[in-house]
């Protein structure tokens, strides 16, 4: 499975750190995203980019935040403020454009958990 | 914002039957309805999507369907086999605000 890639696998946090997830992609698409998943609950929104340089809150964006310096990549950041930030993290990418924008196409997700 | 239902959150079946999972929206300006499949230990995957000017689609053993009407698709998964057990995800987009919207996810196990 190429295309996108989450790093790493898994993650632990100790209280009161921040940790950075990695999230790298080679399909030349515009946009990237961050979700959640917890069990249960399906895939929130955390943040997302259509371009370089820009990036939107998504559902549940406080505790967390983005940067996007570069077209390949959408680190994102789970700071202290993030009271409950054991979950699955899935990063995504779509094409820009007319009838693709909406087609994900997912990396293999990073457990995160406290410690 | 767009909020989407899913029912049920687990659905066990004998290989063999059919399963169907139900979803509702409550953005009526939501125009495109995609199915995620996700593997146990795996990304998810598009297994199938609607438009809103389409009321059935279908590709081999699974079909989805939309009632613009009363806000609700449903995903259909015929003659069900072991490697259909995942758990499978349905989504509503609105172009404006460009984003997906999911949701809670179904467990779907199909008994030998």
């Amino acid at each position: 499975d190429g295309g996108i890639t989450q790093s790493p696998k898994y993650l632990f946090r100790k209280e009161g750190q921040n940790v950075t997830l990695s999230c790298e992609q080679n399909l030349n698409h515009d946009a990237m995203y961050w979700y959640r998943q917890d069990p249960g609950q399906g895939l929130r929104l955390i943040y997302y980019s259509q371009i370089v340089n820009d990036f939107q809150k998504g559902d549940i964006a406080e505790g967390y935040s983005v940067s996007r310096e570069k077209k390949e990549s959408f680190p994102l950041t789970v700071t202290s403020a993030q009271k409950n930030p054991t979950a699955f993290y899935l990063c995504a990418s779509s094409i820009q454009g007319a009838q693709t924008n909406e087609k994900l196409f997912f990396g293999s997700g990073t457990q995160l958990s406290v410690l | 914002g767009e909020n989407v239902e899913q029912h049920p959150s687990t659905l066990s079946v004998q290989e063999g039957d059919s399963a169907v999972i139900k979803c509702t929206y409550s953005d009526s300006a939501s125009n495109y309805f995609p199915w995620y499949k996700q593997e146990l230990g795996k990304r998810p995957q598009l297994i199938i999507d609607i438009r809103s000017n389409v009321g059935e689609k279908k590709d081999q053993r699974i079909a989805v369907t939309l009632n613009k009407t009363a806000k609700h698709f449903s995903l259909h998964i015929t003659e069900t086999q072991p490697e259909d057990s995942a758990v499978y995800f349905c989504a509503a987009f609105k172009a404006a605000g460009n984003k997906l919207t999911f949701g809670g996810g179904t467990r779907v196990l199909v008994k030998p």
